[in-house]
């Protein structure tokens, strides 16, 4: 039982290339999240997903694209990678009954040069 | 002012003693309340929930939450070097648009000595 995976585990890229990170959770949750954690601000919230197509903006959204076509799919995208973007992603996903309880993927640790 | 706060820390204490681990919120009707673990290169870990007022324990792990003050810590008795970690506070904010959004703090780091 993996739960929730998250891919690639490390990546380094240059400014202006596109990125894309992978989630993947084998619960069936129907909420699913993306955050960035950088040093002095923690987590931050960039997108969500309370079930298949349907995604909306957290606190951050600015450069990231996301899509969600199946439940346990929950791809980030940056179109145009910038050195501000350099940080560790993790994604979240949780149950509709318990949607407050966040089961966190292990992390993607981007660095944009 | 941050929507929920905690001491940066380190916190430091000896092996078999109790860590206390504090955070503020300032959102007064925040309802939803936990702890998260998150151990160095890691993600984080939920350990902890708290919903109402007063004490909830949970092993060698009790939070406490005070809504009146906008207060909730929490307590890790017999602190073991295994402990050692960033405690991360989070808090259920409701927008506008009804959705609920979990704020994080930026985190308390233990550090337990043998």
């Amino acid at each position: 039982d993996a739960g929730i995976t998250q891919s690639p585990r490390y990546k380094i890229t240059e400014t202006g290339r596109q990125v894309t990170l992978m989630c993947h959770q084998t619960w069936s949750h129907s909420y699913m999240f993306w955050y960035r954690q950088d040093l002095g601000h923690g987590l931050r919230l960039i997108y969500y997903s309370a079930a298949a197509d349907i995604t909306d903006k957290g606190e951050v959204p600015d450069g990231y694209v996301v899509s969600r076509s199946k439940t346990e799919n929950f791809p980030l995208t940056l179109e145009s990678a910038t050195r501000s973007q350099t940080s560790v992603y993790f994604c979240a996903s949780s149950d509709t009954n318990s949607y407050n309880e966040q089961f966190f993927g292990p992390g993607t640790r981007l660095t944009v040069l | 002012q941050k929507e929920v706060e905690q001491n940066s820390g380190p916190l430091s204490v000896p092996e078999g003693a109790i860590a206390s681990l504090n955070c503020t919120y300032s959102d007064r009707v925040s309802q939803s309340f936990f702890w998260y673990r998150q151990y160095s290169g890691k993600s984080p870990e939920l350990i902890m929930s708290i919903y109402s007022n007063g004490d909830k324990e949970d092993g060698r792990f009790t939070a406490q939450l005070n809504k009146a003050s906008q207060y909730v810590s929490l307590l890790i008795r017999d602190s073991q070097p295994s402990d050692s970690a960033t405690y991360l506070c989070a808090v259920i904010l409701v927008l506008n648009t009804g959705f609920q959004k979990l704020v994080f703090g930026t985190g308390t780091r233990l550090l337990v000595s043998p």
